[in-house]
């Protein structure tokens, strides 16, 4: 079967820098993709990674360790819009789909 | 570009009716989803359609069907509705083999009662 865990719930403050952690266990793996969704949204597209490593967009960057089954998503200078919900989605040997986590819910206070 | 939309943005229906939901993308993408979404439980796929006359199924498909109108639409039927299908769905869609990076629909927020 496939899982994916995450943290529910991460709290920090305004200028921090916090650190989401997604594990995963699949039949079959090739890739993790990180959403955002703000309260009421739509989930949007943050980052993919397909190989390990860290990539880099911005603020925000996203790690890959193949051979542990993790990755995360570091978000720096945060700001009061970055509080919303966060999911890893790891794209499994359907290749044409994705499963999601449960989500990560990150509240930004002043 | 409208990107990807969704019809209707909210509907109340009564145990046992029957509804489709619509959806649409000015992208050109050749793939495209329909997931739901429960308090806690993250984006579930429901269906999926890599490509224009394919559609498989999902994670939890069971009480829907969907059809592949064209490049562009991609509906979901709810046959008769039930309370557990109370939620709020999400319509996506990508580029052919790139599932990794999908563009959600606005979506529909469903209560059966």
């Amino acid at each position: 079967g496939q899982s994916l865990e995450q943290p529910s719930e991460v709290t920090a403050v305004e200028g921090a820098i916090v650190q989401i952690n997604c594990t995963y266990q699949t039949s079959g793996f090739y890739g993790l993709s990180w959403y955002q969704q703000h309260d009421g949204g739509a989930p949007t597209f943050l980052s993919y990674n397909g190989l390990d490593g860290l990539e880099e967009t911005g603020r925000f960057s996203s790690f890959l360790s193949r051979s542990d089954s993790y990755g995360y998503l570091l978000l720096q200078e945060l700001q009061m819009k970055d509080s919303a919900s966060y999911f890893c989605a790891v794209r499994d040997r359907g290749y044409n789909k994705l499963i999601f986590g449960a989500g990560t819910r990150l509240a930004v206070h002043p | 570009n409208a990107g990807v939309t969704q019809t209707p943005k909210f509907q109340v229906l009564k145990t046992g009716q029957s509804m489709t939901l619509q959806c649409a993308q000015d992208m050109n993408h050749n793939s495209m989803y329909w997931y739901r979404q429960d308090p806690g439980m993250g984006l579930r796929l429901i269906y999926y359609s890599a490509s224009e006359g394919t559609t498989d199924k999902g994670e939890v498909p069971n009480g829907y069907n969907v059809s592949r109108l064209n490049k562009r639409e991609f509906s979901l039927r709810l046959e008769s509705a039930a309370p557990s299908q109370t939620s709020v769905y999400f319509c996506a869609s990508s580029r052919a083999g790139n599932s990794y990076e999908q563009y959600f629909g606005p979506g529909t927020r469903l209560t059966v009662t």
